[in-house]
């Protein structure tokens, strides 16, 4: 059984660096063509990408937000960390990570979110 | 502005079918079978309905169904119920540097 669970700070000030970790358990990211992204929900409004990471290290960012993101892995872990720089309050929204893989693309199984919001 | 349309809103009585439809371009839905869909209900997180234009998972309901023409992915669900009631997102991958993209959401209504 798949699961996904995002876990970080609540609450952000503006200019600040979120870390936000994703713990995952029924799957391994050592296995080929196994990934893990970020999407976000601005409160009221759609899904948007962020970024993605693969089995073999393979990162790919949303190019609006890239210069501000950063993906990592820890396979020992089985954690994905997302990293954003320079906060703003149009960046509160609940994120979640989710699984994906290269046979059957889609995003199949999603964390339950959590909640960021960006106010001083 | 998300980068496939989708209606803001359908509705239907129970019983009913209705169909979002998801236009992007050739460079996503129109280039790829690659678009998913996926039912959110309030508070809850996205799940996965249809993915690779008309695949319905393991457990969902045969209800649900997909297709493509052209630019243009459709998502019918027939037999509408109370519980269908929710937001319906298509997504799509896409050769632009994006990788990734979503619609705007459409809220479906069973009235």
């Amino acid at each position: 059984q798949i699961t996904l669970k995002e876990s970080g700070p609540t609450l952000v000030k503006p200019t600040q660096t979120l870390t936000l970790t994703c713990t995952f358990s029924g799957f391994s990211l050592s296995t080929s063509g196994v990934g893990v992204g970020w999407i976000r929900q601005p409160p009221g409004k759609a899904l948007e990408w962020l970024a993605l990471i693969y089995w073999d290290d393979d990162k790919r960012y949303s190019p609006s937000l890239k210069s501000r993101l950063t993906i990592t892995k820890d396979t020992s872990k089985n954690q994905v960390v997302l990293t954003m720089t320079n906060m703003d309050p149009v960046d509160t929204a609940t994120y979640y990570c989710a699984h994906i893989h290269t046979v059957t693309p889609s995003w199949d199984y999603w964390g339950q979110g959590t909640l960021v919001t960006v106010s001083s | 502005q998300s980068a496939l349309t989708q209606p803001a809103s359908v509705s239907g009585s129970p019983g009913q079918s209705i169909t979002i439809s998801c236009t992007g371009t050739s460079s996503d839905v129109g280039g790829y079978n690659y678009v998913s869909w996926y039912q959110q209900h309030p508070g809850k997180a996205p799940k996965l309905m249809i993915y690779e234009v008309s695949n319905r998972p393991s457990g969902v309901s045969n209800r649900f169904s997909g297709s493509k023409s052209g630019n243009t992915a459709s998502l019918t669900i027939s037999g509408l119920q109370a519980e269908d009631e929710a937001d319906y997102y298509c997504s799509s991958y896409t050769s632009s540097s994006i990788n990734w993209v979503f619609g705007g959401g459409t809220k479906l209504t069973v009235l």
